[in-house]
């Protein structure tokens, strides 16, 4: 089956710094890749999600980008602030599985 | 629109009992997945309802069962409760009924379930 490897499990920032989480996967079929962001307390927010017909997509400060041979996808942060602090999932869908299959998460501190 | 919404959010049952958790999806939103979440194992698939039918199943044990109603709200039961089965249980839902894991999901708050 499938199987999502994430890293760094954490990641500690300075404010105004760039931030870059990866995740690896073993499906090829697979061909949905979102990242989620949980605050304690919450569920996880979507922030950014990605299709394998793109390489890459931004929304303001957060990245997303994918390569499908090597099979990996990463997210980036840039400009960090101490609201991204959270844990952040990154996700594979449409896999021979049949449902999302989340990474271990990355906890993320940025510091001010 | 609302959000989706969990209840109860927090739980306290003993050993052997039975529990039912509640999902009430995005309005329109006709599909549910539901997740368990541990420090240990992270975000595990449930399964997952589509138009009152379950569509996919992760690999837990029949204790752990659910249905979806003709307006898509969505109940899991876990009977006979287990000190493992503490954990926060999540629903998800969807708009589009895509099927595999393409769909693009909103989470709830979620439960969290305490076994004692």
């Amino acid at each position: 089956g499938e199987n999502v490897e994430q890293h760094p499990s954490t990641l500690s920032v300075q404010e105004g710094d760039s931030a870059v989480i990866k995740c690896t996967y073993s499906d090829s079929a697979s061909n949905y890749f979102p990242w989620y962001k949980q605050e304690l307390g919450k569920g996880p927010q979507l922030i950014i999600d990605i299709r394998s017909n793109v390489g890459e997509k931004k929304d303001q400060r957060i990245a997303v980008t994918l390569n499908k041979t090597a099979k990996h996808f990463s997210l980036h942060i840039t400009e960090t602030q101490p609201e991204d602090s959270a844990v952040y999932f990154c996700a594979v869908g449409g896999g021979s599985q049949g449902n999302l299959i989340f990474g271990k998460g990355t906890k993320l501190s940025v510091k001010p | 629109k609302a959000g989706v919404t969990q209840t109860p959010r927090y739980l306290i049952k003993t050993r052997g009992q039975q529990v039912t958790l509640s999902c009430s999806p995005i309005s329109g939103h006709r599909s549910v997945s539901w997740y368990q979440q541990t420090p240990g194992q992270g975000l595990q698939f449930l399964f997952e309802y589509f138009s009152e039918t379950q569509r996919n199943k992760g690999n837990f044990p029949g204790r752990f069962s659910g249905r979806q109603f003709s307006n898509s709200r969505s109940e899991m039961n876990v009977s006979t409760l287990e000190l493992g089965d503490s954990a926060l249980y999540l629903c998800a839902s969807s708009a589009h009924g895509l099927a595999g894991g393409t769909d693009t999901q909103y989470f709830g708050p979620g439960t969290r379930l305490t076994v004692l």
